[in-house]
């Protein structure tokens, strides 16, 4: 188990292009959750998947993003026509649901820097 | 809308003293909270989690009390150590099967050895 992998840590990019970050979640995790941080602030939910399937999705999350978990394994975040706003720290989590448990602690990654120039 | 605020925003305490810090929500229809430690341009780690039926939970030296139904949690950390330092959140997770956390600001601790 080497926990919540995300990639790249750093990005630095200039207005208008886009970006894609991964995240790699626990081995086995069902849920997988994205979060936007900025600087002296909390974390910001963006959108979650239960296995494949987008389930919930912030109004945070405008037409420029969008969330993939393919096979319910891996995710990616992408930002198109990137804008100063969106510099932050984007961070994954995972949790892990099993029968009809739903106490579960989530776990985060280390996240992913935007900056936007 | 779910608002949670934490009190106070920064501490500086002397290592070895006990202390508190405060979560406040307004929404008390919660399903659990959990307690998390930043350390500095880092991803957070969880401490503690309490569900909305619990009063209380502890690990180590971390205890974290609920009480629901006045919309508040407080994290107790005895004996604080230099390493204790970071920055501490509180989360909320709505009791409606929606499963988005609901943070605070933070508490930035500071023990000075």
């Amino acid at each position: 188990d080497t926990g919540v992998s995300q990639d790249p840590r750093h990005k630095i990019t200039k207005r208008g292009q886009n970006v894609t970050f991964r995240c790699d979640p626990i081995s086995e995790h069902n849920r997988l959750y994205w979060y936007r941080q900025t600087l002296g602030q909390g974390p910001e939910f963006l959108t979650y998947f239960q296995n494949e399937a987008q389930l919930e999705k912030s109004r945070l999350l405008s037409d420029r993003f969008s969330a993939e978990r393919p096979k319910g394994s891996f995710s990616t975040l992408e930002i198109q026509r990137t804008e100063q706003g969106d510099s932050a720290m984007y961070l994954c989590a995972s949790s892990l649901v099993a029968g009809g448990a739903s106490g579960n602690t989530i776990y985060f990654g280390e996240g992913s820097w935007l900056t936007v120039v | 809308k779910q608002e949670v605020t934490q009190i106070p925003a920064a501490l500086s305490v002397p290592e070895g003293e006990n202390l508190v810090l405060n979560c406040s929500f307004t929404d008390s229809a919660i399903y659990n909270l959990q307690w998390f430690r930043q350390d500095p341009g880092k991803g957070l780690t969880s401490l503690l989690l309490i569900q909305s039926s619990q009063r209380e939970q502890t690990s180590g030296r971390l205890n974290a009390s609920l009480d629901k139904s006045s919309g508040r949690s407080t994290l107790y950390i005895a004996a604080s150590q230099p390493g204790d330092s970071a920055t501490y959140l509180c989360a909320v997770r709505p009791d409606t099967g929606r499963r988005a956390l609901t943070f605070g600001s933070g508490t930035r601790l500071q023990v000075q050895p």
